[in-house]
């Protein structure tokens, strides 16, 4: 079955320690995109790729780094600087890069990520 | 820069219709999206508007007005299961053929007997 899977769906991490959240796609996709998500609170973009060895910073990409070796992988790296990095991290996929493709994009399950 | 809104929270009887506004203020606008988010799950696609007008899919419609930024997704025959918060998204061309995703706070419906 085709889709997009993050691992791993709880994880904990010391203050002070970067991690690594796992993203996966295999619906051949070309953009895909990481959202973190508060409490209460919408999406907001950390960063996104249309290519492979390509990616852009969102809203909120400080504290972050991403990379995009792969088409159907894009690792995402909370990195120590990042200040509150406890969060609900949602990862996403499309097919095509431009406007007038109907099509919708994916999400995975997501990370809850707790700093402890 | 990027705004989106929405509002907060809404409270809708079962089997009534229920109106989710979204308004939007971005450059280099090309569609609009609603999701469906359940507490603690990731969102689900509801429809993509790229045209100005209604698209109806069963229960649910969404319309679109690019001339006044504005959309609005329709519920209508609301079920107990409908309670959850809905996502407006703008498909913006951030330029160099870059295209993001960009999502207002939700609106939170809850729908009561």
């Amino acid at each position: 079955d085709g889709g997009i899977t993050q691992s791993p769906k709880y994880l904990f991490r010391k203050e002070g320690q970067n991690v690594t959240l796992s993203c996966e796609q295999n619906l051949n996709h070309d953009a895909m995109y990481w959202y973190r998500q508060d409490p209460g609170q919408g999406l907001r973009l950390i960063y996104y790729s249309q290519i492979v060895n390509d990616f852009q910073k969102g809203d909120i990409a400080e504290g972050y780094s991403v990379s995009r070796e792969k088409k159907e992988s894009f690792p995402l790296t909370v990195t120590s600087a990042q200040k509150n990095p406890t969060a609900f991290y949602l990862c996403a996929s499309r097919r095509g890069t431009g406007g007038f493709w109907n099509t919708e994009a994916f999400f995975g399950q997501g990370t809850r990520l707790t700093v402890v | 820069g990027q705004n989106i809104d929405q509002p907060t929270e809404m409270t809708a009887t079962e089997g009534a219709i229920v109106q989710i506004n979204c308004t939007y203020q971005t450059s280099g606008f090309n569609g609009l999206f609603w999701y469906q988010q359940h507490a603690g799950e990731a969102p689900t696609f509801l429809s993509y508007n790229v045209l100005d007008g209604l698209e109806e899919k069963g229960r649910f419609s969404s319309f679109l007005s690019r001339s006044k930024g504005y959309s609005y997704l329709l519920l209508k025959e609301l079920q107990m299961k409908d309670s959850a918060s809905y996502l407006c998204a703008a498909y913006v061309n951030s330029g160099a053929g870059s295209y993001q995703l960009t999502f207002g706070k939700g609106t939170k419906l809850s729908v009561i007997p």
